[in-house]
């Protein structure tokens, strides 16, 4: 069983389209978090939720929104697409230590 | 702002050598340290954890910490061609107290095991 699961892997759209990427989790974990790791792998939080309770927002842009109907789901919303939004998008969880990703959404805008 | 700092590399040694990887990290209220492994066109996944100062050893893989140098480092004893990868070290941040709340992690190091 796959314990961080990422849907869909591969995602190419045309710049102002909107999208969403969905991402579940079977570990039990209590935190989910959703990073961005650009052309030049840097990878960057962008969200996380806590049980359902959204803790951290970074920097994003307003078009970027995150839901999390349950603490084993956290899906991300992107609106009005842009170039600069193509990246590897991974979702990860964590109950205490290090984090447990998922296979990632490579996102390419068009 | 934050920051976990590593050489970008690449570090190429031959195999059966000792690779090191090397960080530092601004935050000196991080308690928790991190060491991922990422393959070209796969997720991170997690190959140490350390909590407290010094050696920690799991294998052929050596974390040790330093706090009072905010620096953390990796040893990979008898290299391999398979542990060519990208290594990100990564540094927790406390959100509301929570140590779990937010990792930053570093640009990462490219490791190539020369045969």
């Amino acid at each position: 069983d796959t314990a961080v699961s990422q849907t869909p892997k591969y995602l190419v759209t045309q710049m102002g389209n909107d999208k969403s990427i969905k991402c579940e989790q079977n570990l039990g974990h209590d935190t989910m978090y959703w990073y961005k790791q650009d052309s030049k792998k840097f990878l960057k939080i962008m969200f996380s939720y806590n049980n359902k309770e959204l803790i951290i927002n970074e920097t994003v842009p307003n078009r970027f929104s995150p839901k999390s109907p349950d603490k084993a789901h956290l899906n991300l919303h992107i609106n009005s697409l842009e170039l600069g939004d193509s990246a590897v998008y991974f979702c990860a969880s964590s109950q205490q230590g290090g984090y447990t990703f998922g296979s990632g959404t490579r996102l390419t805008v068009v | 702002q934050k920051e976990v700092e590593q050489n970008s590399g690449p570090l190429s040694v031959p195999e059966g050598a000792i690779a090191s990887l090397n960080c530092t990290y601004s935050d000196r209220g991080s308690q928790s340290f991190f060491w991922y492994r990422q393959y070209s066109g796969k997720s991170p996944e997690l190959i140490m954890s350390i909590y407290s100062n010094g050696d920690k050893e799991d294998g052929r893989f050596t974390a040790q910490l330093n706090k009072a140098s905010q620096y953390v480092s990796l040893l990979i004893r008898d290299s391999q061609p398979s542990d060519s990868a990208t290594y990100l070290c990564a540094v927790n941040s406390m959100v509301r107290g929570n140590r779990d709340d937010k990792i930053i992690f570093g640009k990462g190091t490219r490791l190539h095991i020369l045969p």
